[in-house]
């Protein structure tokens, strides 16, 4: 089975304009998972999602940034507009389940946001 | 407000020792505690967990220690390879919810 797959694997924009990345889920997982990574703060949680439902929020910066979910294997994180401290790596994840077992991450490549 | 830490950004070892990588937390209600090791360019991979209510996990090379009286534990690796050469995160779940993940340390093992 394939893994969580993300695209773009590499973007570069300028400031201002709209960035959309994408992420395919591993097929039956039913929790969804958006991480940026910065060499300041590691891995930080943006939004994640349970049945395609938002349940948490909260690590969304600000109102540039939103994700939606429109069906089980497909999700995107939307900048608008795009600001050069949004250049991080952009993680996807998904779970079998986060409330059975370990509920281990399944991580996808990233996506490498640059913003000049 | 991080609520799990890592508090050594790098750590390098000799091969064949062992390294030990720690990972402190504040928040009493996370139930499980999972290591993940990251190479460049490449997203970041379970390698192994522990639940709250054990104090010891072992793997092959890995053991993972929790401390809960100390908000601590520990991921230690023996023999250290050139290949365990990573970023190794620590991550907590927070009672079947989400993950909190640390800001990870970079292990170097020397030929």
């Amino acid at each position: 089975d394939a893994g969580v797959i993300q695209s773009p694997r590499h973007e570069v924009t300028e400031m201002g304009q709209e960035v959309t990345l994408r992420c395919k889920p591993i097929s039956g997982h039913n929790s969804l998972f958006w991480y940026r990574q910065t060499m300041m703060r590691g891995l930080e949680l943006l939004i994640y999602f349970n049945n395609n439902v938002p349940i948490d929020d909260s690590g969304m910066p600000e109102d540039r940034f939103s994700a939606k979910m429109p069906n089980a294997s497909f999700s995107t994180l939307k900048i608008q507009p795009s600001e050069p401290r949004d250049s991080a790596v952009y993680f996807c994840a998904s779970s079998p389940s986060v409330t059975l077992g370990t509920g281990e991450l399944f991580f996808g490549e990233g996506s490498r946001l640059t913003v000049l | 407000d991080q609520q799990v830490k890592q508090n050594s950004p790098s750590l390098s070892v000799q091969e064949g020792r062992i390294s030990i990588l720690n990972c402190d937390y504040t928040n009493s209600m996370f139930d499980y505690f999972l290591w993940y090791k990251k190479y460049p360019a490449e997203g970041p991979t379970f390698l192994i967990s522990i639940s709250s209510i054990k104090d010891k996990n072992e793997d092959g090379r890995f053991t993972v220690f929790l401390n809960k009286s100390a908000k601590h534990l520990s991921l230690h690796i023996v023999p250290s390879q050139p290949g365990d050469s990573a970023v190794y995160f620590c991550a907590a779940r927070n009672y079947g919810q989400n993950f909190v993940f640390g800001p990870g340390t970079r292990l170097s093992v020397l030929p």
